[in-house]
């Protein structure tokens, strides 16, 4: 079946610090990902996302690659801010449609 | 900003009671969908929903569950005779598109089973 796992969390860096949150797939097709992301008391919103092999998604200084030969995902940030502070989802999709298999989220803390 | 709102944001009842989980989405939206994560466990595909009938539904939503349009607003997830296993944060989504992948979810419904 299709499955995503992520890295364990809680992350928690220091303001200004590289970010890695690593996710990798399991999948029957060939699936488009996602990285969506939870602030605190919000709703979980697409951040980044990319729909075939070695495109890479990019969104408020987040990115991630589609690697197709490692079956992964990571995502990535050069200098995490406080305000980036919040749950990350790594997901993917199979068909059309949007049925969505999820990961089961990393939380970041970055800290002054 | 437009987005899709919840009620209630937490909700406590017993083991057998019925329980109504109301989203309104947001309103040119025409795909709704509810997810579900137990604590700790991923964020799991419960339904989607289009032109007021189900799309897709995943194994775990069996005969307990239903969903509804019931106006032109309101979307709403019921389960019938709640066990403790649904204790979750339930989430509602919609989408202006049914295969873009960008869905725009609530804050989520949080169900207590006693």
């Amino acid at each position: 079946g299709n499955s995503v796992t992520q890295m364990e969390g809680p992350v928690t860096l220091s303001e200004e610090a590289f970010l890695t949150i690593n996710c990798t797939y399991t999948a029957t097709g060939y699936p488009s990902l996602f990285w969506y992301v939870q602030y605190p008391g919000e709703g979980l919103q697409l951040l980044l996302k990319a729909t075939k092999a070695d495109d890479k998604g990019s969104n408020k200084g987040f990115e991630a690659t589609y690697r197709k030969e490692t079956t992964s995902f990571h995502l990535e940030k050069g200098s995490v801010q406080v305000s980036d502070s919040a749950v990350y989802f790594c997901a993917l999709r199979i068909n059309a449609g949007n049925m969505l298999t999820f990961g089961g989220g990393t939380r970041l803390m970055v800290k002054p | 900003e437009p987005e899709v709102t919840q009620t209630p944001s937490h909700q406590v009842t017993q083991m057998g009671q019925e329980v109504i989980l109301r989203c309104v989405p947001i309103s040119n939206h025409l795909y709704f969908y509810w997810y579900r994560q137990i604590l700790g466990q991923k964020v799991e595909f419960l339904v989607s929903f289009y032109n007021n009938e189900i799309s897709e539904k995943s194994e775990i939503f069996d005969d307990q569950f239903s969903v509804e349009r019931p106006d032109g607003s309101n979307f709403t997830l019921k389960i019938r005779s709640t066990k403790l296993e649904d204790s979750a944060m339930y989430f509602c989504a919609s989408a202006g598109t049914g295969d873009t992948g960008e869905l725009f979810f609530g804050e989520g419904s949080r169900l207590t089973v006693l």
